[in-house]
């Protein structure tokens, strides 16, 4: 059965301060790690990482695959209130109908 | 930018009553899926539908449920006879065939189903 693991599953940090996220996956036939930011209700997206080693960047967010480790990361550097949220990876099979299998998410809280 | 829309946002349902959950896709995404998240917990994959038939299931996915694509734009899941434990927010997700960043995924605003 694919796994999707996130640690830590909740963050509370002081706005300015960079913070790491942790995603670990085992998925079958394994294409792609996908990062989501979870407010109120949809999931919105924000990286898809399909090969090693290669950082994507959004402002202050970047991720990075490692297909070794079967690990991703999701750094945040000087966060700010808005960046509070739940932050989803989700693994995506190769073949087929590409289901995403979701880990249970890291609580991200930002104190001002 | 495109949108998958789904109503209702919220939908209050006796135990064992039908509901029906409905979602418009983007107009030329090709692949659909519904998702449910219980309140506190992760986001499970319920079911995909392309070419006007399911892909694959899963577990949860059991007789009760089922989708239709009615007339090429809505995108339905019926829960026939609903039970306490089907309260959750279902998510409805359309895919293009490929390429894209996301891979085309993109994810409606949900519906929060309550069952009482």
């Amino acid at each position: 059965e694919d796994k999707v693991v996130q640690s830590p599953l909740s963050l509370v940090v002081h706005e300015g301060d960079t913070v790491t996220l942790n995603c670990s996956y085992e998925v079958t036939n394994f294409r792609s790690l996908l990062w989501y930011k979870q407010e109120k209700k949809a999931p919105t997206f924000l990286f898809m990482l399909t090969s090693s080693g290669i950082e994507k960047k959004s402002g202050r967010l970047s991720s990075i695959l490692d297909k070794k480790e079967l690990f991703s990361i999701l750094n945040i550097t000087a966060t700010q209130t808005g960046d509070s949220a739940i932050y989803l990876c989700a693994g995506l099979a190769n073949f087929g109908n590409e289901k995403l299998t979701f880990g249970t998410g890291t609580r991200l809280t930002i104190i001002p | 930018e495109p949108e998958v829309t789904q109503t209702p946002s919220h939908q209050v349902t006796q135990m064992g009553q039908e509901v029906i959950l409905r979602c418009v896709p983007i107009s030329n995404h090709l692949y659909f899926y519904w998702y449910r998240q219980i309140l506190g917990q992760k986001v499970e994959f319920l079911v995909s539908f392309y070419n006007n038939e399911i892909s694959e299931k899963s577990e949860i996915f059991d007789d009760q449920f089922s989708v239709e694509r009615p007339d090429g734009s809505n995108f339905t899941l019926k829960i026939r006879s609903t039970k306490l434990e089907d309260s959750a927010m279902y998510f409805c997700a359309s895919r293009i065939l490929n390429g894209q960043a996301n891979y085309g995924y993109t994810f409606g605003s949900g519906t929060r189903l309550t069952v009482v």
